[in-house]
Order: C-alpha cells, then sequence, then structure tokens
C-alpha cells in the first residue's frame, strides 16, 4: 500500500484560475504535513507545512487539512506560469520521509 | 546562512567502479537523508542519518551504504556502478522532529 496518493497529473490550469493539488495518506499517525515544489532541473523546495486541521494560508498558497479523512490540499489562487512545476507531498512518517513522482502542474498563459 | 552543499555535482563512472557522494548539511541540521531521483520513479529514498547512526533505510541493495560524521556531514557510496545507477542523488537535511527539508543541489551520476 503506497504511503501517500496523490492525484495524478498532468494538471493544466488557465493563467489566474485556482490550481487544486491533492494528497491522501494511509498512516493515521501522520502528525505534520507537508507541500514542496520542484521546478525542473531543481532541487525540491518548501512551500507550505501544515500540522493542525483547517486551512493555513500565505500568500496565494492555501493548504488545507482534514486529518480524520487523512487528506491534504494545496490551493493556488490566480496561478501564474510560473507556478508550473511538480508538487510534492510527502509521507511515509518523519523519520523515513517518502516522496512519489508528485503532481505536474501547468499553468497556461 | 548557507544551504546544504552536495559535491560533487556531476560524476561521469564506468560500471564496476564505486563512487562516493559528499553532503553537507545546514548548520545545526543533525538529520540527513538521501533521495535517488530518476525521471520515471520520483524521489525514492535511499537512507537517513541521525547522530551518525543510520535510522531508515529504504528498498535499495547493499550495494548502495552511508554514513554520518560527527559534524553531521553525510556521504553514501555506491560500489559496483550499474547503469540503472545513473540518477540525480539528493541529501536533504532538518533539525529532528517534524520539520521539513532542505535539498541541496544534488550530483547527477552518470554510469556509462
Amino acid at each position: 500500500q503506497k504511503e501517500v496518493e496523490q492525484n495524478s497529473g498532468p494538471l493544466s490550469v488557465p493563467e489566474g484560475a485556482i490550481a487544486s493539488l491533492n494528497c491522501t495518506y494511509s498512516d493515521r499517525g501522520s502528525q505534520s504535513f507537508f507541500w514542496y515544489r520542484q521546478y525542473s532541473g531543481k532541487s525540491p523546495e518548501l512551500i507550505m507545512f501544515i500540522y493542525s486541521n483547517g486551512d493555513k494560508e500565505d500568500g496565494r498558497f492555501t493548504a488545507q487539512l482534514n486529518k480524520a479523512s487523512q487528506y491534504v490540499s494545496l490551493l493556488i489562487r490566480d496561478s501564474q506560469p510560473s507556478d508550473s512545476a511538480t508538487y510534492l507531498c510527502p509521507g511515509g512518517g518523519y523519520q523515513k520521509v517518502t516522496f512519489g513522482t508528485g503532481t505536474k502542474l501547468q499553468v497556461i498563459p | 546562512k548557507a544551504g546544504v552543499t552536495q559535491t560533487p555535482r556531476y560524476l561521469i563512472k564506468t560500471r564496476g567502479q564505486q563512487v562516493t557522494l559528499s553532503c553537507s548539511p545546514i548548520s545545526g541540521h543533525r538529520s540527513v537523508s538521501w533521495y535517488q531521483q530518476t525521471p520515471g520513479q520520483g524521489l525514492q529514498f535511499l537512507f537517513e542519518y541521525f547522530s551518525e547512526t543510520q535510522r531508515n533505510k529504504g528498498n535499495f541493495p547493499g550495494r548502495f551504504s552511508g554514513r554520518q560524521f560527527s559534524n553531521s556531514r553525510s556521504e553514501m557510496n555506491v560500489s559496483t556502478l550499474e547503469l540503472g545507477d545513473s540518477a540525480l542523488y539528493l541529501c536533504a537535511s532538518r533539525m529532528d522532529g517534524n520539520y521539513g527539508y532542505t535539498f541541496g543541489s544534488g550530483t547527477r551520476l552518470t554510469v556509462v
């Protein structure tokens, strides 16, 4: 069983739209949740983290967590071409952080 | 604040050789993890070190090994290289606990 499932991509959205990226977890013990962004040819970078149920906003980015449903999402408002990247939400517990292949987002100008 | 430093950036090796990659974490970060990234497989977990101890290991053959030194710097070694070992190897560091990672720029290994 995969530790984390992300919505399959690639996801294409027009510039200015809301992009919605989703992850579900199998590990009920997960305490914190992260989103990373990886541009082509670059390393992943941490863009959001959330520990508590509910929403956390940072600029155009909003992370939403529902621990009961083991579901975390990332919303990108007013999507820009510069948001085109692969987005990763890791799972596996804090000593063995595993990443899937992520969801590739393409923002069309 | 210096980031995670990986050396070398690029390597070309021949099948059967061995290679050692180095990672210097951010100062104060004692947890270091290594990942292999290939186009089709995404980021694959290799191992995680904390205070010179390997706490977890991924599903890689024994040819892949690592270690961590008292200053938290880490190395990984791949022996008897195979063509399939060609990949980007990423090192990431963080404070211990449920914190996010900071990744290095990676070492691009090509096995010919």
